[in-house]
């Protein structure tokens, strides 16, 4: 599986945008960057998906970059309840030997927010 | 309800007990798998059914043992366990295996004694 490299923790103020950024640079083409958080006595939540185009939702946005060896999830208003563990992971496309459905989760990055 | 649930929530047994965990997904989702997390420890993937039929077992021990009668629920037997074993065991739920984001469980917190 590729691998991704996040930061051990991320420090924000609340109604701040906080960007937190994953490097996977031996990403292959047909991969997908997921973005999952897991807030504290929960399971994890899915949050984002991309492949090479930048993408929002309610909950966020996802940049890509153009090498797409690196990608930046933002929250653009952090919120106390935005508190988690974010995961940047790589999963498969459709060709990759059946095992598109593998979410491979690392340590993430522990946010913590400041009223 | 809606969602993933699990029960129970937290559950303390001996290391010769045999118990069972239990998911259930409302969510009319074909695929289903355990996770295993440890405490610092990042989410490892057990087993994972699609409709019903199991298509991936992680090396995960035999004292561990997975049922699924259909695609709204999935068991995880236990038997024989040992202290290491004790972890948050989520259960997730997906559409599809292909390409869909999984909906995961509160968990259950296991304590081996």
């Amino acid at each position: 599986d590729a691998k991704t490299t996040q930061p051990n923790s991320m420090e924000s103020n609340e109604e701040e945008p906080v960007h937190l950024p994953c490097n996977h640079s031996t990403i292959s083409g047909t991969d997908y960057i997921h973005w999952y958080r897991q807030l504290p006595s929960q399971g994890p939540e899915y949050v984002i998906h991309g492949l090479t185009s930048n993408v929002n939702n309610r909950m966020a946005s996802l940049a890509i970059a153009e090498d797409r060896k690196s990608s930046t999830l933002i929250l653009h208003r952090a919120t106390l309840r935005d508190a988690a563990v974010y995961y940047c992971i790589l999963r498969g496309g459709g060709d990759s030997g059946g095992s598109n459905y593998k979410l491979t989760f690392g340590k993430g990055t522990l946010l913590t927010v400041n009223p | 309800e809606t969602g993933v649930t699990q029960t129970p929530r937290h559950l303390v047994m001996g290391m010769t007990n045999k118990k069972s965990l239990k998911c259930e997904q409302h969510l009319g989702h074909n695929a289903m798998y355990w996770y295993k997390q440890s405490a610092k420890k990042p989410l490892e993937l057990m087993f994972v059914y699609n409709f019903k039929e199991q298509t991936e077992n992680n090396s995960v021990p035999s004292r561990f043992s997975p049922e699924c009668p259909n695609s709204s629920h999935l068991f995880l037997h236990l038997h024989t366990l040992q202290p290491e074993d004790s972890a948050l065991y989520l259960c997730a739920s997906s559409q599809d295996l292909v390409g869909y984001e999984q909906y995961f469980g509160p968990g259950t917190r296991l304590t081996v004694t």
